[in-house]
């Protein structure tokens, strides 16, 4: 199978200020890393993702980077807004979920 | 975009009775979907992917004679929990994608309490 690590568990920032959310991946098979946005009592949400083949996407204030050599990628998340308050989980071939970021935007 | 919806959102159950919950894709045909499980505060844990007309590939640990999936048709899978224990409660919740499609559309979740 796939072991997907994601750090940190939580994370608080001020409005406005970015966001980095870090995950590892095992299995250099893997070529899809989706992230995705779960507000509490709702379903997960895909916001943004990635294949393998490169580096770096960008969709307005996220962005996600991937280094396939180390197994790494990071999710951007940048002029934070209360409403981006949620958890966020990475993926690894769309079903193997990180373990989550708790991520509180503080007004 | 794609609406998937499940069925029961809520179930409480007896211990050693079995409970059965649906998925279902409302406006594209289905022909993967995935059960997950998740408990409270923590992540989604992949049960089993399902094809449609083959069998479930259940992941290493998921009991596939307690968690039994169908997949029988583009729009409906299936899951049912056989001889419910305290221990299954939790929160499933199924995902479906299109063919050729990466992005997977998630149902609103099932609670299950065994009591």
């Amino acid at each position: 199978g796939e072991n997907v690590e994601q750090h940190p568990s939580t994370l608080s920032v001020q409005e406005g200020d970015s966001a980095v959310i870090k995950c590892t991946y095992s299995d250099s098979a893997s070529n899809y890393f989706p992230w995705y946005k779960q507000e509490l009592g709702k379903r997960p949400q895909l916001i943004i993702d990635i294949r393998s083949n490169v580096g770096e996407k960008k969709d307005q204030r996220i962005a996600v980077t991937l280094n396939k050599t180390a197994k790494h990628f990071s999710l951007h998340i940048t002029e934070t807004q209360p409403e981006d308050s949620a958890v966020y989980f990475c993926a690894a071939r769309r079903s193997y979920f990180g373990t989550g970021t708790s991520l509180t935007v503080i007004p | 975009g794609a609406v998937v919806s499940q069925h029961p959102s809520w179930v409480i159950c007896k211990s050693g009775t079995s409970v059965k919950i649906e998925c279902r894709s409302l406006d594209f045909q289905a022909t993967t979907m995935f059960w997950y499980r998740q408990f409270p505060k923590q992540s989604l844990m992949l049960m089993a992917t399902s094809n449609e007309g083959s069998k479930a590939t259940y992941e290493q640990g998921v009991e596939k004679d307690k968690f039994l999936i169908n997949h029988a048709s583009l729009t409906l899978s299936t899951l049912t929990v056989t001889s419910a224990h305290p221990e299954d409660s939790s929160f499933y919740i199924c995902s479906a994608t299109g063919q050729g499609v990466y992005e997977q559309y998630f149902g609103p979740g099932t609670r299950l309490t065994v009591t």
